[in-house]
């Protein structure tokens, strides 16, 4: 149980577009998702907490207006790259509570961003 | 400083061995604390978690907890070729939103 499923696992874009990276709960509602972003050598970086039918909350020094996250459903965040710049090449990862509190986080698979 | 810390090793044991791995967090109202193996190019995978304090075993991985310590350590008894990876230690903070350790790397020697 507690599946996670991300697509694409990998993307490469050219400077300047668009990226939109999917993340599924296949076995079990999840009202919260979490995005994170996770450099070569370096730890995961919580990025937002996606909230299922309201905005989603952004860390601090995260651009709103650059990752743009959409929670419409309490199976599918969408995290959005928008205006994509080789700097934001990196892996990012969802993850998602089966409970509220101080449940395990459970991450899909990840996608490599590669922007060129 | 930092909300988790961990040694980044390399470790290096060699197979068979136990791999001692270690954590400490900042936050001491921290209610819970769990380890994920991360391969190289992949996305985490939890292996424990641990609520309480004591020892917590699961197969050939104990979880060891003080909160008053505020440490949280990883045993890995007849440590693998395949336990060779990066562990991160999670700490679930007061808004249960998950802080990470950079991460120690583990290699078991054949």
């Amino acid at each position: 149980g507690a599946v996670v499923s991300q697509h694409p696992s990998w993307v490469i874009c050219k400077s300047g577009t668009s990226v939109k990276i999917e993340c599924r709960s296949l076995d079990f509602q999840a009202t919260t998702m979490f995005w994170y972003r996770q450099f070569p050598k370096q730890s995961l970086m919580l990025m937002a907490t996606s909230n299922e039918g309201s905005k989603a909350t952004y860390e601090q020094g995260v651009e709103k207006d650059k990752f743009l996250i959409n929670h419409a459903s309490l199976t599918l965040s969408t995290l959005t790259v928008t205006s994509a710049h080789p700097e934001d090449s990196s892996f990012y990862i969802c993850s998602a509570k089966v409970y509220r509190g101080n449940s395990p986080l459970h991450f899909g698979n990840g996608t490599r961003l590669t922007v060129t | 400083q930092k909300e988790v810390e961990q040694n980044s090793g390399p470790l290096s044991v060699p197979e068979g061995a136990i791999a001692s791995l270690n954590c400490t967090y900042s936050d001491r109202g921290s209610q819970s604390f769990f380890w994920y193996r991360q391969y190289s190019g992949k996305s985490p995978e939890l292996i424990m978690f641990i609520y309480s304090n004591g020892d917590k075993e699961d197969g050939r991985f104990t979880a060891q907890l003080n909160k008053a310590s505020q440490y949280v350590s990883l045993l890995i008894r007849d440590s693998q070729p395949s336990d060779s990876a990066t562990y991160l230690c999670a700490v679930n903070k007061r808004d249960y939103k998950l802080s990470f350790g950079a991460g120690t790397t583990v290699t078991v020697r054949a």
